[in-house]
């Protein structure tokens, strides 16, 4: 079945540094990507996904993530935390014959520290 | 503005209830589905529709029933063979069978067994 892994549950991080999230899929066709923000007892943002074409995707809020297929890899990098970043980011695939379902990594929630 | 309405916001059961989730969309999205949020697993598919008067099992539909009889309405009904109903539920939809535009997420429903 597929599968997405965030590494880290947690991640702390100081204002102003460099965010990284990371998220690995299992598949050997690349699937459909996506990565989502949830602020406390809401639902979830669309940040950016990733379907074809350029393998950098920039989000909203100075999100941006690049597809890696040598890597099966969806990593979220943002160049400076801001205070407002504080949140969980999810790591979704809608996997190659799955229609479009959803699959969603267990979640990362990032702290910004001041 | 188009979107996705969840309520209540606040939800408690009492042992052996059967309650209701609200989900209404105003999107003309073709497809529905509910998700259920613990902490620490991410989000599991509990049921989806693709179509109006038709749904289908996700990965932990026992214990819960929907329907689908409005394009904009698909309803969760927590049934009382739910064991561990105590949960965040969320409600999405997308262009249905169209799998690169992601989801739409309604602020969800907080469920408590009390």
């Amino acid at each position: 079945a597929q599968s997405v892994t965030q590494l880290g549950s947690h991640v702390s991080v100081s204002e102003g540094a460099l965010v990284l999230l990371r998220c690995n899929y299992s598949s050997s066709v690349p699937p459909y990507l996506f990565w989502y923000v949830q602020y406390p007892n809401q639902g979830l943002q669309l940040l950016l996904k990733y379907t074809t074409g350029a393998t950098l995707v920039k989000g909203i809020n100075g999100f941006e993530a690049e597809f890696k297929k040598s890597e099966t890899s969806f990593h979220l990098t943002k160049p400076s935390a801001h205070m407002s970043d504080a949140a969980e980011y999810f790591c979704a695939v809608i996997p190659p014959g799955y229609g479009n379902k959803l699959v969603f990594g267990a979640g990362t929630i990032l702290r910004v520290k001041s | 503005d188009g979107g996705i309405t969840q309520s209540p916001k606040y939800l408690f059961r009492k042992e052996g209830q059967n309650v209701t989730l609200s989900c209404e969309q105003n999107l003309n999205h073709d497809a529905m589905y509910w998700y259920r949020q613990d902490p620490g697993q991410g989000l599991r598919l509990i049921y989806y529709s693709q179509i109006v008067n038709d749904f289908q099992k996700g990965d932990i539909a026992e214990g819960y029933s929907v329907s689908r009889e409005k394009k904009e309405s698909f309803p969760l009904t927590v049934t009382s063979a739910q064991k561990n109903p105590t949960a965040f539920y969320l409600c999405a939809s997308s262009l249905g069978m169209v799998t690169n535009y992601g989801y739409t997420f309604g602020s969800g429903t907080r469920l408590t067994v009390v």
